[in-house]
């Protein structure tokens, strides 16, 4: 099982980005409960979303998630400097098993 | 809130085993609904899922590491541990531990990291 993410994207600051996570074979579901993280150089994974849509503890709005074609989605609306990062998406796939998806670098400029 | 401190040898040589151990902070390792984790990431790529483990003893492993892993845990320490063996240089990379919420499949909190080179 392969979980896709792009390897990097661009936005510009206060502008609007949405970032996927899929699967080389299949569709994700609600049933993947679909996490996303944030990771700063140097430190280890912020949990921002959960169960596809629910933000964790103390993150910002402007963090969303939902299912968009067939995919995971996680979309920042009103990307600030501080959002350039990596993300990675998770995907639960039964019997106990989590898979990463290989990271989306976020540029903001 | 729950703190996780990862421990171990920072240097291993190719074909030993490595040991880490996750100390568990602020909250009790037999907590019930939540598994116990480790996480890696090679340097400079993406992360890995490695292992979970319940307090109960169920454990989950990645396919692509099963046979060479085991994730074990004493509830006596509040503490958790992760055996690798045959180690290579693919396996140098920063181990995480990690708590995840049984219920909704997420990694709720982090250790800090801990970097494995294997090196002869």
């Amino acid at each position: 099982t392969v979980v896709t993410q792009e390897p990097s994207f661009s936005v510009s600051p206060g502008g609007t980005v949405t970032l996927t996570c899929g699967l080389n074979s299949g569709s994700v579901s609600s049933t993947h409960y679909a996490s996303w993280y944030q990771q700063t150089p140097g430190q280890p994974p912020r949990n921002l979303i959960y169960s596809t849509n629910s933000r964790f503890s103390g993150v910002p709005e402007r963090f969303s998630g939902s299912i968009l074609d067939n995919k995971a989605a996680l979309t920042i609306t009103g990307a600030q400097a501080e959002d350039e990062c990596h993300y990675y998406c998770v995907l639960y796939m039964g019997s106990g098993i989590s898979v990463f998806g290989g990271g989306t670098k976020l540029t903001v400029l | 809130q729950v703190q996780m401190q990862e421990s171990g040898p920072g240097l291993v040589k190719p074909s030993d085993t490595l040991s880490l151990t996750c100390t568990v902070s602020n909250d009790s390792i037999r907590t019930t609904g939540y598994y116990w984790g480790w996480i890696r990431q090679p340097p400079g790529k993406g992360l890995e899922w490695i292992a979970n483990i319940f307090y109960k003893g169920s454990t989950f492993y990645n396919p692509s590491l099963r046979g060479r892993v085991t994730i074990s845990v004493d509830v006596s320490k509040n503490q958790f541990s992760l055996s690798l063996s045959l180690m290579t240089a693919a396996d140098t990379a920063v181990y995480f531990c990690a708590r995840r919420r049984i219920s909704v499949a997420n990694f709720d909190s982090w250790g800090q990291g801990t970097l494995v080179t294997v090196s002869s």
